[in-house]
């Protein structure tokens, strides 16, 4: 038990445009959810929290208008790039949580900006 | 602020132990995770600690001593599929996770 999924797996994508990038708990409901972003070499950075039906927690440095999150359901969270730039491109990945304190991770998507 | 050290990299030889320590200074502690992470992958759960002492899960430990903050992961019977990051985290006051930099640990045959 305890599946997250994110998708898609990689993207490349123009600068200027917009990525989407889905995160789902197959198998429990997600009471939070957590985006994170990781460079190479470098650990984990927590780049917000969000908890259904209400806005996103960013991080301090953390751009709310570029990087917008929607968690509309309890299975459910969305991270948009907007306006992707070069410098966006990282291994961007997502964890949720229910009642209890363990989070649990998907397997990540690596965006590349060109 | 909230602090946590671990060394940045490991060598270790295949069949060996290996102990992986980690020092932390947060608000509050609500428990301490050890994951592994492998190049270009999401990390991984390994352990949980919360109370003081061993935890011990096949050829995983993990210790915890909270009044010095202190933990420290062992690996036994080293494999060279153990060659990862492995990353501790600390639950604060909030239930945020604080992340450490990772070990990279290297296992050579």
């Amino acid at each position: 038990g305890a599946v997250v999924s994110q998708h898609p797996s990689w993207v490349i994508c123009k600068s200027g445009t917009s990525v989407k990038i889905e995160c789902r708990s197959l198998d429990f409901q997600a009471t939070t959810m957590f985006w994170y972003r990781q460079f190479p070499k470098q650990s984990l950075m927590l780049m917000a929290t969000s908890n259904e039906g209400s806005k996103a927690t960013y991080e301090q440095g953390v751009e709310k208008d570029k990087f917008l999150i929607n968690h509309a359901s309890l299975t459910l969270s969305t991270l948009t790039v907007t306006s992707a730039h070069p410098e966006d491109s990282s291994f961007y990945i997502c964890s949720a949580r229910e009642e209890t304190i363990e989070q649990y991770f998907g397997p990540g998507t690596r965006l590349t900006v060109t | 602020g909230q602090n946590i050290d671990q060394p940045t990299e490991m060598t270790a030889t295949e069949g060996a132990i290996v102990q992986i320590n980690c020092t932390y200074q947060t608000s509050g502690f609500n428990g301490l995770f050890w994951y592994q992470q492998h190049a270009g992958e999401a990390p991984t759960f390994l352990s949980y600690n919360v109370l003081d002492g061993l935890e011990e899960k096949g050829r995983f430990s993990s210790f915890l001593s909270r009044s010095k903050g202190y933990s420290y992961l062992l690996l036994k019977e080293l494999q060279m599929k153990d060659s990862a990051s492995y990353l501790c985290a600390v639950l604060d006051s909030n239930y945020q996770l604080i992340w450490g930099a990772g070990t990279k640990l290297i296992i050579k045959p």
